[in-house]
């Protein structure tokens, strides 16, 4: 069992449409982020989130952090093409000693036009 | 900004040879960058911590004397992967952490590793 639970693990879209992936986990984190990652290239940074109950919005990604530090999600409107990727949360739980992440098990989203 | 750069972006060797593999942090220093690798269709896989000046920590299962570490400089991280075999064929992906906030790290664009 992962300490951070993405799901769905694939999904397919129609160009247009709306799209949620979720993260989740029983462990309390610092922070979290959210990167994508195109095939053959590294994982860009999205956005961090640090407060509980936060929003962050880019472009037509909303990012939200849960109230008790627990899980988040990423929200894409009318999806494009363009955001087909591999998505990937991750965060350091407040326990954890280091200053390594725990990487989620990924989001595969296939927009297609 | 916070750019990371790998260094080959892909190689090709030959079974039993070595290879290096460069990550550096090109606007911003980095204390402490981390090497990682990822298989086809899944998510990254810590392989090792590195400081700078100071051993680096591997993940269990890594194999340190495989897998050798070089953090020489606030810059630069090397990866040499040891008398590699086919089972080594992978993507590796460092990164780099920035700052002393929240732990985002940014991510160098990858080395694809193909041992024949």
């Amino acid at each position: 069992t992962q300490l951070l639970e993405q799901s769905p693990q694939f999904l397919s879209i129609q160009e247009g449409e709306n799209l949620t992936v979720y993260c989740n986990s029983s462990s309390v984190f610092s922070s979290l982020q959210w990167y994508r990652q195109e095939p053959g290239e590294g994982p860009v940074l999205l956005v961090t989130v640090v407060t509980g109950g936060e929003v962050k919005k880019l472009k037509r990604l909303t990012f939200q952090f849960g109230d008790a530090r627990k899980d988040s999600s990423l929200h894409i409107t009318a999806a494009q093409p363009g955001d087909t990727g591999l998505y990937l949360c991750a965060g350091q739980p407040i326990k954890a000693a280091g200053n390594k992440l725990t990487f989620g098990g990924g989001t595969r989203v296939l927009v297609k036009p | 900004g916070a750019v990371v750069s790998q260094h080959p972006s892909w190689v090709i060797c030959k079974s039993g040879t070595s290879v290096k593999i460069e990550c550096r942090s090109l606007d911003f220093q980095a204390t402490t960058m981390f090497w990682y690798r990822q298989f086809p269709k899944q998510s990254l896989m810590l392989m090792a911590t590195s400081n700078e000046g100071s051993k680096a920590t591997y993940e269990q299962g890594v194999e340190k004397d495989k897998f050798l570490i070089n953090h020489a400089s606030l810059t630069l991280s090397t990866l040499t992967v040891t008398s590699a075999h086919p089972e080594d064929s992978s993507f590796y992906i460092c990164s780099a952490r920035k700052g002393r906030g929240p732990y985002e790290q940014y991510f160098g664009p990858g080395t694809r590793l193909t041992v024949t």
